[in-house]
């Protein structure tokens, strides 16, 4: 089945800690995107990938890094978490730029 | 001020009202508009996509554009409690591939 998933869905670790939010796509689409969403928030894009081995910057500064090294896999990386990062983070992927964004479920994560 | 405004609610109905949500949007230069379901705890899932001014049915659901006015509308008929989420409106430009701009979402609360 098609689907895009999130991993982990919760995370609560310290200040300071390196981490990786993981997420896979099995549709195929080239298209991906990182977005960040607070409570009664918009949804910010903090990085996007059109293909493999092709990464930008979305509007809201991030101090967070994403790789594509694979079609299917667009990990989002923390250095050195703060409590500011605390929020929920949103994988998206479509088939197109201006087509539907298919989401996953998210990672909740709060920083101490 | 922000290039999407949508009332945050919360938004509660009788199970069978008529419920209709609203953005209002200030560049005219989005062409194509979608309103997003989003259940607690889930990501966002597509419910509507237009890129006309006029009406767009879909079962219950009917999506309104007025580029005219820079406002658009989705309304729900014989609301049923399984309605009951956050609606997030959304919009882009053909030109800038990468900015799909969202809307804060309104919570909405069908109650039997």
């Amino acid at each position: 089945e098609a689907d895009i998933y999130q991993t982990p869905r919760y995370l609560v670790i310290g200040t300071g800690k390196k981490i990786t939010l993981e997420c896979s796509q099995t549709m195929g689409h080239d298209k991906m995107y990182w977005y960040q969403q607070d409570p009664g928030m918009e949804l910010h894009l903090i990085h996007y990938s059109y293909g493999v081995n092709s990464t930008e910057k979305g509007d809201l500064s991030s101090e967070s890094t994403v790789s594509r090294i694979r079609t299917e896999h667009f990990p989002l990386t923390l250095e050195s978490a703060r409590p500011s990062h605390t929020s929920q983070y949103l994988c998206a992927s479509s088939e197109s730029p201006y087509n539907e964004q298919f989401f996953g479920p998210g990672t909740r994560l709060t920083v101490l | 001020q922000k290039e999407v405004e949508q009332d945050p609610g919360p938004l509660s109905v009788p199970e069978g009202a008529i419920v209709s949500l609203n953005c209002t949007y200030s560049n005219s230069a989005f062409q194509y508009f979608m309103w997003y379901r989003q259940y607690s705890r889930k990501g966002p899932e597509l419910l509507m996509y237009t890129y006309s001014s006029g009406n767009k049915e879909d079962g219950r659901f009917t999506a309104q554009v007025d580029k005219s006015s820079k406002y658009i509308s989705l309304f729900i008929r014989d609301s049923q409690p399984s309605d009951s989420a956050t609606y997030l409106c959304a919009m882009g430009s053909y030109s800038s591939a990468s900015k799909i701009i969202f809307g804060s979402g309104t919570r909405l609360s069908i109650r039997p």
